[in-house]
């Protein structure tokens, strides 16, 4: 086990709601990346958060938010669920947002669009 | 952006074969990681590596970063070795933000007994 915990495991939610994601990172990492994963796919960046800060997005609408928290845990939120939203949501935490640090992954949590 | 292909897609194979699984990518990296997904989800990192070789156990990672590809082994598969196995790189930091991993699709591997 990696240390990075995920909540919820498991989520279904209605087309047009909001969910929110969290994730707490291994202990001494500062740094968190979120990943979409859709079935069949590789996982997708949609952002990444360093010391508080957004570091780095991928290619997500604005609906796709998130936070950290001081203790460097995070949350991921999305706005006005879509089917298509529909996926594996994997945070990952590294001791920092250098390109040599090895990433963490959590087990995930499995959100259902409907 | 990088591009990140894998092959084989799906791999079968017996117990005890030589496996090889391959990886290229489009344009300069500053890591590129080898990682295991089983069914459920949970991804669990294999191995980090910008240069060389790395070995753990019966797995052994390769890289050659002129020819921007690398390969992963697995010496004597064993059923328990099943799992999606993903390469994923970390393209140069440009100084303008992360742009996170990108992604293989993955190769299924199924070692049959």
């Amino acid at each position: 086990e990696t240390g990075v915990t995920q909540s919820p495991t498991h989520l279904i939610k209605t087309r047009g709601q909001q969910v929110t994601l969290r994730c707490s990172s291994q202990s001494g990492h500062n740094t968190v990346s979120w990943y979409q994963q859709a079935l069949g796919q590789g996982p997708q960046f949609i952002f990444q958060y360093y010391r508080e800060e957004e570091n780095g997005r991928g290619n997500f609408p604005p609906r796709f938010s998130g936070l950290q928290f001081p203790n460097y845990s995070s949350e991921l939120n999305v706005n006005a669920l879509e089917l298509d939203d529909s996926a594996l949501y994997l945070c990952a935490s590294s001791r920092s947002r250098a390109g040599g640090y090895e990433q963490y992954f959590g087990p995930g949590t499995r959100l259902t669009v409907t | 952006k990088n591009e990140v292909e894998q092959s084989p897609q799906n791999l079968t194979a017996q117990e005890g074969e030589f496996i090889t699984i391959n990886c290229s990518y489009s344009v300069g990296i500053s890591a590129l990681h080898w990682l295991q997904q089983h069914p459920g989800g949970g991804i669990v990192s294999l191995f980090m590596l910008s240069s060389g070789k790395k070995k753990h156990g019966r797995l052994i990672a390769t890289i050659n970063i002129q020819e921007k590809h690398s390969s992963l082994h697995i010496t004597a598969s064993h059923p328990r070795d099943s799992a999606v196995y993903i390469c994923a790189v970390r393209s140069r930091y440009s100084g303008g933000g992360a742009d996170g991993l990108t992604f293989g699709k993955g190769t299924h591997l199924i070692i049959q007994p």
